[in-house]
């Protein structure tokens, strides 16, 4: 199995603030990698897809980045909804895989 | 818009099957795409467990694989999960979720709310 190495596993941050979460597969993955966002109340919802790939309705401040091995989330300027978990997921190989979550909290 | 509601037991005894539906609304589950199933652990870690394709096959985590059954009622627009034989480790927070693809892209795209379920006598 790919296994997800996601960091950090929490991240205190501010209001307004850019951040990055990153993600790092045990081997290449051609890119095929998403990004999930959990709300407090365990609702989940897609943020990006393919790596880049804004899912519709999503704010224009996420944005997703990497190759090969290694992939990122970014925040350009967090606002108050955007404190929540989010996780990482490859599909490029069966057992799709996640990582282990970062929890953005307020600082 | 596409809704999905997951239902079922919230406490199951150990080594007794955990039973759990997923009603879609909005979508006709025979229509595309595939229809998973995935848990979230406390702890938060997360594992898919498998899904069912609109042609009714279907594909399972390994590591659950003697244990799983997933399937569907397309009369009710619904689909099911099956564990057997579980254990207090199978204590998590279960979603279904549809799976959007084309062109390289492979991604749940709704989710259910979630249910948890807890194993214990």
């Amino acid at each position: 199995d790919i296994q997800m190495t996601q960091t950090p596993s929490s991240m205190p941050a501010s209001l307004g603030e850019r951040v990055t979460i990153s993600c790092r597969a045990s081997q290449g993955i051609s890119n095929y990698l998403n990004w999930y966002q959990q709300k407090p109340d365990g609702t989940i919802k897609p943020l990006i897809y393919y790596t880049s790939n804004l899912q519709s309705g999503v704010p224009s401040r996420f944005s997703g980045s990497g190759s090969g091995t290694d992939y990122s989330l970014t925040i350009s300027s967090l606002e108050p909804e955007d404190f929540a978990m989010y996780y990482c997921q490859q599909y490029d190989s069966s057992p799709l895989t996640f990582g282990s979550g970062t929890k953005l909290e307020i600082k | 818009e596409i809704q999905l509601q997951e239902s079922g037991p919230g406490l199951v005894k150990p080594s007794q099957s955990l039973s759990l539906t997923c009603s879609v609304t909005g979508y006709t589950i025979t229509s595309g795409y595939d229809w998973s199933w995935i848990r979230k652990f406390p702890g938060n870690k997360m594992e898919w467990m498998g899904y069912i394709s609109y042609s009714g096959s279907t594909n399972y985590n390994p590591s659950l694989k003697s244990r799983i059954s997933i399937t569907r009622d397309t009369s009710k627009n619904q689909f099911f999960l099956q564990l057997n034989s579980v254990t207090t480790e199978d204590t998590a927070t279960y979603y279904c979720a549809r799976v959007r693809y084309y062109s390289g892209y492979w991604y749940f795209d709704f989710w259910g709310p979630g249910t948890m379920v807890t194993v214990s006598s």
